[in-house]
């Protein structure tokens, strides 16, 4: 079965900075892999995928991920930083075999401070 | 742009209540799927189904029934609530094939039992 890993429950870095929030996965065969960000009360919005071909994909928001099958890791990163991008972002995965099962990680949570 | 609405914000009901939690989509999805997100827990999965009237149990579905009369609609029940059942719901719908594996969220009900 498939799983997800977010390591860190907070990052914190300075409006401006590059962010990275950090994601590595378990998947028996080739993983489809996603990024949603989720503001206060509010759903889960869906920020970027990688499904196949280039390892860089960029998503809404100026966020981008890059796909490292060596590492198992699929980390999100932003140049610079946004006090507006504060929020929890979630890791999920899914198995290309199975079309039901997505599994998502324990959440990150993001503060952008000015 | 997809749509999913759920039918309540937020919700308090009493202890041994029967729930009912309402999830429409508007983009035709085959999948639906209701999840509950506990902090330091992420989301995880109650039930899911990829039909009309079919239905399949996720990693939590004791305490939880579905039904699925439409395509469109979800209900998720709660036959006598507990304490132990306060939590965010979400429901999310995606299409079963195809290159848009992603799935699409809804606000969120809020759930307290008393």
């Amino acid at each position: 079965a498939q799983s997800v890993a977010q390591p860190e429950d907070q990052v914190n870095v300075a409006e401006g900075n590059p962010l990275t929030v950090k994601c590595t996965y378990s998947v028996s065969g080739n993983p489809y892999l996603f990024w949603y960000v989720q503001y206060p009360n509010r759903g889960l919005q869906f920020l970027l995928k990688y499904i196949t071909g280039d390892n860089l994909v960029k998503g809404s928001y100026g966020f981008e991920a890059e796909f490292n099958k060596s590492q198992t890791s699929f980390h999100l990163k932003k140049p610079s930083a946004l006090v507006s991008d504060s929020a929890l972002y979630f890791c999920a995965v899914r198995d290309i075999r199975d079309n039901n099962d997505m599994r998502f990680g324990a959440g990150t949570r993001l503060t952008v401070k000015p | 742009d997809v749509k999913v609405t759920q039918s309540s914000r937020y919700l308090v009901k009493r202890t041994g209540e029967k729930v009912f939690l309402e999830c429409v989509q508007d983009m035709d999805h085959e999948n639906m799927f209701w999840y509950r997100q506990d902090p330091g827990l992420g989301l995880r999965l109650i039930y899911f189904s990829y039909d009309v009237k079919m239905k399949e149990k996720g990693d939590i579905p004791e305490g939880y029934s579905v039904s699925r009369e439409k395509k469109e609609r979800f209900s998720l029940i709660l036959e006598s609530a507990s304490t132990n059942q306060t939590s965010m719901y979400l429901c999310a719908s995606s299409f079963s094939s195809g290159l848009s594996y992603e799935q699409y969220f809804g606000p969120g009900t809020r759930l307290t039992v008393t």
